[in-house]
């Protein structure tokens, strides 16, 4: 079965500076997309950046992108010149190319913003 | 443009009483629906999904069911609430196959068993 990690239950940046969080996930498949999304305070769930497995260019998305290492199972994301709105939990998924039914989440990564 | 509504947004029932979460959605038509349980430091647990009126897969055994009586609307149900059966779920839709493949979700319904 599919597992997403994200090893860091915390983080924090100063506003304006960059952050990066973690995430890796395990699968045997070749063809899969990978998804960041965003839950704030208000607690209502936005994607973020998606990336499709096939695609070796990492996705962009203004100040988000990711570091997407296929053989290393990995999808980090970056977040560049960070808002005071960027505070958030973080939820990396796995979807199972465009014809599976379940996103796997992992356990979240809250993120802090300090002015 | 699409968007999707849950309601209750907060609700607090005793143990053994009844639950009914509602979900729709608006500017599309036979979307793929879902029901997400959130676990503090535990991510997103997929309770139910469905493809289409009356078609409902479950996902984990448990207590709650799902029904999908019209093509944009689905609902979260129990007979009998258990303590275990707090927390926060999300409703998202997700467009048929061929799609971009995003799970768009609901501003979640937070539910609180005594």
């Amino acid at each position: 079965a599919q597992t997403v990690t994200q090893s860091q239950p915390e983080m924090s940046v100063q506003e304006a500076e960059t952050v990066t969080l973690s995430c890796t996930y395990d699968t045997s498949e070749s063809d899969y997309y990978l998804f960041w999304y965003k839950q704030p305070p208000s607690r209502q769930m936005i994607l973020v950046i998606r990336q499709e497995a096939y695609k070796q260019q990492n996705a962009t998305e203004n100040r988000f992108s990711v570091n997407f290492q296929k053989a290393a199972k990995s999808f980090s994301l970056k977040i560049s010149d960070s808002q005071l709105g960027d505070a958030a939990m973080y939820f990396c998924a796995y979807r199972r190319n465009n014809y599976g039914q379940n996103f796997v989440f992992g356990p979240g990564t809250r993120l802090s913003v300090l002015p | 443009s699409q968007t999707i509504h849950q309601w209750p947004a907060t609700l607090v029932q005793p143990v053994g009483s009844p639950l009914s979460l509602e979900c729709t959605v608006e500017g599309t038509s036979n979307p793929n629906l879902y029901w997400y349980r959130q676990a503090a430091g535990r991510g997103l647990q997929l309770l139910f999904y469905s493809v289409g009126i009356g078609q409902i897969s479950s996902e984990v055994p448990q207590n709650l069911s799902a029904s999908r009586p019209q093509d944009r609307q689905f609902i979260l149900s129990s007979k009998k609430l258990l303590l275990s059966d707090s927390g926060f779920y999300l409703c998202a839709w997700l467009q048929g196959e061929g799609n971009t493949g995003e799970l768009f979700f609901g501003e979640g319904s937070r539910l609180t068993v005594l």
